[in-house]
């Protein structure tokens, strides 16, 4: 069964405390890993894109990894302005569903 | 702003009645999809929709029915509510980049069943 898994739920890090987000999956087939944000009362707002082991993507403060089993959500540096919910999905080869884990909350203090 | 627009922003049912969620898109995408976002939860699949025609649908009942339109707008309607229904309901649409197929999400629409 496809499925996705997010760690930890909750991560609270201090203004410049650089830290990583995991999300584990488990696919039939990989047609691409999504990562999306997600600020209390909207919508999840795109992030990256990864489609095959070993790619990378950055933008500002973050940086998003693959691996045949997981990828990471690197943020280094963040600032309070981070703070939200940090979304991974999967999109199985052959459908166009996309199957979400539960997110973490990230939290910056200043 | 995404492009995406769903209405209404939110609202509140009781158990047993009947809600209409709409969505539009600026540019007229040809593909919708609909998710049910639990509090604490992430999106769930519901269905799929393209060119007026369900070509995908999740683990929920028949009484979770759709609509596409010709001018691509979007309803989803939920027969007999239920407590457990009480969720954010997300409209998104499919966009291509560079070969990607990327979901672009509404704000949503926030039901509260009592």
């Amino acid at each position: 069964e496809d499925q996705v898994t997010q760690s930890p739920e909750a991560l609270r890090l201090q203004e410049g405390e650089s830290s990583s987000l995991n999300c584990s999956y488990t696919v039939s087939g990989l047609r691409g890993l999504f990562w999306y944000r997600q600020d209390p009362g909207k919508g999840p707002e795109f992030l990256f894109t990864l489609y095959s082991a070993g790619e990378e993507k950055e933008k500002e403060r973050l940086k998003a990894t693959l691996t045949k089993k997981e990828s990471f959500l690197h943020i280094t540096a963040p600032k309070p302005e981070d703070s939200a919910t940090y979304l991974c999905a999967v999109n199985p080869a052959g459908t166009y569903k996309y199957i979400f884990g539960t997110g973490t909350r990230l939290k910056v203090l200043a | 702003e995404t492009g995406v627009t769903q209405s209404p922003t939110h609202l509140i049912k009781t158990r047993g009645q009947q809600v209409t969620l709409r969505c539009s898109s600026q540019s007229g995408h040809n593909t919708v999809s609909w998710y049910q976002q639990a509090l604490g939860q992430g999106p769930q699949f519901i269905f799929q929709y393209y060119r007026e025609e369900e070509n995908g649908r999740g683990n929920f009942p028949p009484r979770f029915s759709g609509l596409q339109f010709p001018n691509y707008s979007s309803e989803l309607n939920v027969n007999a509510l239920e407590l457990d229904d009480s969720a954010l309901y997300l409209c998104a649409i499919m966009e291509g980049i560079t070969g990607a197929n990327v979901l672009t999400f509404g704000a949503g629409s926030r039901l509260t069943v009592l």
